[in-house]
């Protein structure tokens, strides 16, 4: 089994949708909870970090974790054209020096016109 | 504030050479870590540096070395270059631990012929 799996897409959806973006993990020592976006030639950009289950919102973006499933879901309401990117999923484990970010594979969003 | 900064952004190189790339992080941030990313693999983590020292490391070969300087600026040193090192190297800031929100530069951009 994987350690974190995510669909690559791509996920084509019409200005205004809502989109549902996810992944699953098996590492239950996993604590920390991140997403990333990333533009295309560009390095990823945090867009929502969180350490416990349940919702976090900032402006369009929440962030859902459900630690007993093992599943962490970004959500982005009314898409916009400038969201098309690839959206990173990301983990860590943090215990003493053995800190680092262990990613999906990411999901490609197009939002069209 | 000023950014990540990663020099040079492209670079063309030729199997069996060695190249160094460099990363300047946020000022005031003492952590620096490589990662690595591919279409096939996404982003895999190289290694991070602490305070000159390294204090965690990936799963890749001693091809792939590194270090920190007193000012935390970085350089990740890949010896004897293999087409499958063709990828995009990105480095990450954060203050002092890794838990810390990473802040990724836009990358070096590597071709191995």
């Amino acid at each position: 089994q994987k350690e974190v799996e995510q669909d690559p897409g791509p996920l084509s959806v019409p200005e205004g949708a809502i989109v549902s973006l996810n992944c699953t993990y098996s590492n239950s020592a996993f604590q920390y909870f991140m997403w990333y976006r990333q533009y295309s030639r560009k390095g990823p950009e945090l867009l929502m970090y969180t350490y416990s289950s349940g919702n976090k919102e900032d402006g369009r973006f929440t962030a859902q974790v459900d630690k007993s499933s093992k599943y962490i879901s970004l959500f982005i309401r009314d898409s916009q054209p400038s969201d098309s990117a690839t959206y990173l999923c990301a983990f860590m484990n943090y215990g003493g020096s053995q800190g680092n970010l262990i990613f999906g594979k990411g999901t490609k969003l197009s939002v069209k016109p | 504030k000023a950014g990540v900064t990663q020099t040079p952004r492209y670079l063309i190189k030729t199997r069996g050479q060695q190249v160094t790339l460099s990363c300047s992080p946020i000022s005031g941030h003492r952590s620096v870590s490589w990662y690595q990313q591919t279409p096939g693999q996404g982003l895999q983590f190289l290694f991070e540096y602490f305070s000159e020292t390294q204090r965690n490391k990936g799963n890749f070969p001693g091809r792939f070395s590194g270090r920190q300087f007193s000012n935390s600026r970085s350089e990740m040193n890949v010896s004897t270059l293999e087409l499958g090192d063709s990828a995009l190297y990105l480095c990450a800031s954060s203050r002092e631990r890794t838990a810390d929100t990473q802040y990724f530069g836009p990358g070096t951009r590597l071709t191995v012929l």
